[in-house]
């Protein structure tokens, strides 16, 4: 079965500063990848997905990321972050497995900002 | 257009009630799911409709009914619900399975 790891439970980032999250998946063939931030109360907003293809994939509000096989990682980075951004951030494998065909969610990251 | 609609956004029902979630989509998708989610931990998947056809999780109490009317909608009908089911209900849609998933912003729903 899939599974999906973040490391992380919190992070805390300067405003301005730059920001990595980290993810790691298990899974037998090639995944499909995402990453959803939440804020409170809210449902998931998709911030980027890797389907194949080139291994650097840009998203929404200025997030990136990047597959790497060997590692098994796909950690979202942005340059520069915004207060806006505090929230919760899931990293997400879709897979076959279980009985059911739907996304297996990390554990979420969440993080916060500081001025 | 990307919207996916939960109705009500809120619930509060007894441990006898019999209530239903609506998920609304207009999207064309053909996969649409429910998750629970509850606080500060990462949705958790209850069903999977694919073409009206239900994948059923199988560690989903049967006091969780889903129904698929239409390939637009989704219900969840709610029977005999326990305190330890309050929760956030996220409905998604995709365009096929294993398709980007699109999520509503959820029923918060409280068993009293």
């Amino acid at each position: 079965a899939q599974s999906v790891t973040q490391p992380d439970i919190h992070i805390t980032v300067s405003e301005g500063a730059s920001l990595e999250l980290r993810c790691n998946y298990s899974y037998g063939a090639t995944p499909y990848l995402f990453w959803y931030v939440q804020s409170p109360g809210q449902g998931l907003q998709l911030l980027l997905k890797y389907f194949s293809g080139d291994t650097l994939v840009q998203g929404i509000k200025g997030f990136e990321a990047e597959f790497k096989r060997s590692q098994s990682s796909f950690n979202l980075r942005k340059p520069s972050v915004h207060w806006s951004d505090a929230a919760e951030y899931f990293c997400a494998v879709g897979a076959r497995g279980g009985g059911a065909d739907g996304l297996t969610f990390g554990k979420g990251t969440h993080l916060i900002i500081q001025p | 257009d990307t919207e996916v609609t939960q109705t009500p956004k809120h619930l509060v029902m007894g441990m006898t009630n019999k209530k239903s979630l609506k998920c609304e989509q207009h999207m064309g998708h053909r996969a649409m799911y429910w998750y629970k989610q509850k606080a500060k931990k990462p949705p958790e998947l209850m069903f999977v409709y694919s073409y009206e056809k239900l994948s059923i999780n199988e560690s989903v109490p049967s006091r969780f009914s889903p129904e698929c009317p239409n390939s637009s909608l989704l219900n969840l009908h709610l029977h005999a619900l326990q305190p330890e089911d309050s929760a956030l209900y996220l409905c998604a849609s995709s365009l096929l399975i294993l398709e980007t998933q699109y999520f509503g912003p959820g029923t918060r729903l409280l068993v009293l």
